[in-house]
């Protein structure tokens, strides 16, 4: 299996500063037919089911603010919230879907300051 | 506006097996091209994928716990199923249902996830 990990277990951060958390896959999820990294990030709020935020590494779902930009390739990804909002308050866990089975990093926790 | 709910026992015994259902609305689990599957969170613990089906019949499932799962589906009722024998404490979780999308030659991404129902294994 590819194992995810993520950095740091948590973080706070001001109103309207930047956060930004790492994901690390144990082997590369870059695609070599189509240059695609199978990299997901989704954002689970206490008391409520995950939410994708972006896929393909970099790519936004639709209605996510963009605040939220993901980046990287290979094995080194990274989530950056742009300006922290109070509605950001989470949980953030990565996913790699290269390869079955589908697998999540342990996750970010981040909180306010 | 596509709603997945889960339903199912909230506490089985150890060594019993678990039988879980979502029903889907607002989309029918019969046409392609999205799978439906189930994904587990241990409390305070990250998620594990389960198993996948897609309307065709074919069905996924992580390699851990391939031998004590089943993944099914009644097209008729736009439910599908999973069932999880042998159960033992490290079964324990919140079980949620998803719509899964395929990415091509890759496997799947998860949106939109059901509520999700906590289980607990204990005697």
């Amino acid at each position: 299996d590819i194992v995810m990990t993520q950095s740091p277990d948590s973080l706070a951060v001001s109103l309207g500063e930047r956060a930004t958390f790492n994901c690390k896959s144990s082997q590369s999820i870059l695609s070599s037919s189509n240059n695609e990294n199978y990299l997901a990030w989704y954002q689970q709020k206490p008391g409520q089911p995950p939410k994708l935020l972006i896929y393909r590494a970099s790519t936004r779902e639709s209605g996510v603010p963009d605040r939220f930009s993901g980046s990287g390739s290979g094995t080194d990804f990274t989530l950056t919230i742009s300006s922290l909002q109070a509605e950001d308050v989470a949980v953030y866990y990565c996913q790699q879907y290269y390869l079955i089975p589908v697998t999540f990093g342990p996750g970010t926790k981040v909180d306010i300051k | 506006q596509l709603q997945l709910q889960e339903s199912g026992p909230g506490q089985v015994k150890p060594s019993e097996t678990l039988s879980l259902t979502c029903t889907v609305s607002g989309a029918s689990i019969s046409t392609g091209p999205y799978r439906w599957g189930w994904i587990r969170q241990p409390p305070g613990k990250g998620l594990e994928w389960i198993a996948a089906i897609y309307y065709t019949g074919d069905t996924a499932y992580n390699p851990s716990l391939k031998s004590r799962v089943t993944i099914s589906a009644d097209m008729s009722r736009n439910q599908f199923s999973l069932k999880l024998t042998s159960l033992t404490a490290a079964d324990t979780a919140v079980y949620y249902c998803a719509r899964l999308h395929r990415h091509g030659s890759a496997w799947y991404t998860v949106d939109p996830w059901g509520q999700g129902t906590l289980v607990t294994v204990s005697s």
